[in-house]
């Protein structure tokens, strides 16, 4: 069974600092995709990367792809309280359709 | 924004009872999926729908559980007689290519 481990699972912080989000797995992954999650809501698409060492930019977040499609991080820069939410890393396994694991989420708190 | 809908938002049930929860993608998406999320849990894939047949299920996804896509636009699930443990969000999913989803608000069932 593949496991996407994603961490730290509570971040609470005070706006204008950083912060990084990791997900990490021991299985290879075709594609890793970040969501945010609003209570009561769908997850909604934030960011896809696909090749290993891939690096994107969503205005003050950086996701990164690790060379061997095992991890990814999400990094925010000068958080802000607008920036508050569940964020979910999802994996997609080789050779699947649409089976995406998902990590437990980060629920991040910045504080103004 | 095209949206993918889902209804109804709320569905309370009896436990024996059968449920269809039922989801319009985006129009223009080839591939349909279902996923859940027990309260407090990781979000967790169910089925996926291409060309009209499943292309990939998850053990959860066993002998009580149908979909279907009865025309051009709706994609239903089925539960045909529901247990405490099947309470849950239901989330629909579509896309056109393997990467990046969009999520319908879900439907919460709950089973009594």
């Amino acid at each position: 069974t593949q496991l996407l481990e994603q961490s730290p699972q509570f971040l609470s912080i005070q706006e204008g600092e950083n912060l990084t989000v990791y997900c990490n797995s021991s299985s290879v992954f075709s594609s890793l995709q970040w969501y945010r999650q609003e209570p009561g809501e769908g997850p909604v698409l934030l960011v896809t990367v696909v090749t290993g060492g891939e690096v994107k930019k969503l205005k003050r977040l950086t996701f990164q792809f690790g060379d061997a499609r095992k991890d990814s991080s999400l990094h925010i820069t000068a958080a802000q309280p607008g920036d508050t939410g569940l964020y979910l890393c999802a994996g997609e396994a080789l050779g699947s359709q649409g089976n995406l694991i998902f990590g437990k989420g980060t629920k991040l708190s910045v504080k103004p | 924004e095209p949206e993918v809908t889902q209804t109804p938002s709320h569905q309370v049930t009896q436990m024996g009872q059968e449920v269809i929860l039922r989801c319009v993608p985006i129009s223009n998406h080839l591939y349909f999926y279902w996923y859940r999320q027990i309260l407090g849990q990781k979000v967790e894939f169910l089925v996926s729908f291409y060309n009209n047949e499943i292309s990939e299920k998850s053990e959860i996804f066993d002998d009580q559980f149908s979909v279907e896509r009865p025309d051009g636009s709706n994609f239903t699930l089925k539960i045909r007689s529901t247990k405490l443990e099947d309470s849950a969000m239901y989330f629909c999913a579509s896309n056109t290519v393997n990467y990046g989803y969009t999520f319908g608000s879900g439907t919460r069932l709950t089973v009594v």
